[in-house]
């Protein structure tokens, strides 16, 4: 798989303030694959994204694919304490063994 | 309900003991991979299996070894040669090419 680099490692955010996670890669990605993992939990596969320009929702989360395919970006809006957790972006690439960034941890503080 | 089922949740290992981590599914899935992930840490590959019977060696594979014998099993022993293996252990499953992986709750091993 290719290298994924991910940021922020961490951020801290008040209830009801918005969240922005970022994944980049020097090379064109074939996919972006996003994961939710809770404290002392595992991954969640969340959504993939495929086509450059994408654009998902899933309620109060709004997932893209940067048109060049190399980066791609979670925003969360008006986090809530169930928001909390690790999210990991993936890429599986041509010979499906996916590769993980190393996750952003959101804190949120009620 | 179709999922995979790690066992056992914590295990403590003494100095040089192997120990197996045992992973099932019941998705009918192809693909297994087995992952490490350490505090503040991603998740690196340690062994992934695409077909019964075979297997590859991931980013972390010393130390470790694995079989797939069944399509539902993919155990992953931690061998004495392993360094540093007190970490969490994560297995997983997908169709290749099909959508994300799914992810056993993992195994937190130490080593005592």
């Amino acid at each position: 798989g290719q290298q994924v680099m991910q940021i922020p490692q961490y951020q801290h955010v008040q209830e009801g303030e918005d969240f922005t996670t970022y994944c980049n890669s020097s090379t064109t990605l074939s996919n972006i694959q996003w994961y939710k993992q809770r404290p002392g939990g595992h991954p969640v596969f969340l959504i993939q994204l495929v086509k450059s320009g994408e654009v998902k929702k899933q309620k109060r989360l709004t997932f893209q694919f940067g048109e060049a395919k190399k980066n791609s970006s979670l925003h969360i809006t008006a986090t809530q304490t169930t928001d909390v957790g690790t999210y990991f972006c993936a890429e599986s690439g041509g010979s499906y063994i996916p590769t993980f960034g190393r996750g952003t941890s959101l804190i949120v503080h009620p | 309900d179709g999922g995979i089922t790690q066992s056992p949740k914590y295990l403590f290992r003494k100095e040089g003991q192997n120990v197996t981590l045992s992973c099932e599914q019941n998705l009918n899935h192809d693909a297994m991979y087995w992952y490490r992930q350490d505090p503040g840490q991603g998740l690196r590959l340690i062994y992934y299996s695409q077909i019964v019977n075979d297997f590859q060696k991931g980013d972390i594979a010393e130390g470790y070894s694995v079989s797939r014998e069944k399509k539902e099993s993919f155990p992953l022993t931690v061998t004495s040669a392993q360094k540093n293996p007190t970490a969490f252990y994560l297995c997983a499953s997908s169709v290749p090419g099909k959508g994300g992986y799914t992810f056993g709750s993992g195994t937190r091993l130490t080593v005592v």
